[in-house]
């Protein structure tokens, strides 16, 4: 299977911290991207990463990218309560129109 | 910013009804995905498509699944006698714009409650 697996499942951290995900996939893949999720809510894009790439960075965001360990993590710096939320990995065998494979998620509670 | 949007938000229906999902994808793409997520639990893919036709389905995408895009703007998912365990929230997603990018874009979902 493809199947991402994000870890820890659970993350509580105070205000100002910084908060890593990390995510685990099984075959090779043309890219990861990582989603954030607010409780019962959609689905928000957060950052895409390719398998050339090793790292990228938006905002307070930074995804780095191992496929010799088939992993990724997603730091997020300086984190706020709003971060308070699930964060998906999602993985692409290829390019264009392919779906992607989620992992279950990290749920992440920043304390005020 | 272009959006996916999906209606209804939530939908109850009885057990053995049938229930119509619609998306609006953003405008420019060309890739149309529909996604499912029961309570606690994770994303799963349901269908792709592409130039009016399936592309890609998963196993859950049954016989009594089907998708339509019957102007070129709507993105239906119709459930055609629901069960139980079609209870969860459905993601519309678009990708393929300008310069293909690889990105999917997901709607806020409609949240589907079977009775």
């Amino acid at each position: 299977s493809q199947q991402g697996e994000e870890d820890p499942q659970a993350l509580s951290i105070q205000e100002g911290e910084n908060a890593t995900m990390n995510c685990s996939y099984k075959t090779s893949i043309n890219n990861l991207q990582w989603y954030r999720q607010n409780s019962g809510r959609g689905l928000v894009h957060l950052i895409l990463i390719r398998s050339n790439e090793r790292e990228k960075h938006s905002g307070r965001l930074r995804v780095t990218l191992d496929t010799s360990k088939k992993s990724s993590s997603l730091l997020i710096t300086a984190s706020r309560a709003a971060d308070t939320a699930s964060y998906f990995c999602a993985t692409a065998l290829n390019s264009g129109n392919t779906p992607l494979v989620f992992g279950k998620g990290t749920r992440l509670s920043v304390i005020a | 910013e272009p959006e996916v949007t999906q209606t209804p938000s939530h939908q109850v229906t009885q057990m053995g009804q049938e229930v119509i999902l619609r998306c609006v994808p953003i405008s420019n793409h060309l890739y149309f995905y529909w996604y499912r997520q029961i309570l606690g639990q994770k994303v799963e893919f349901l269908v792709s498509f592409y130039n009016n036709e399936i592309s890609e389905k998963s196993e859950i995408f049954d016989d009594q699944f089907s998708v339509e895009r019957p102007d070129g703007s709507n993105f239906t998912l119709k459930i055609r006698s629901t069960k139980l365990e079609d209870s969860a929230m459905y993601f519309c997603a678009s990708s393929g714009g300008p310069g293909f990018t690889d990105t999917q874009y997901f709607g806020p979902g409609t949240r589907l409650t079977v009775l």
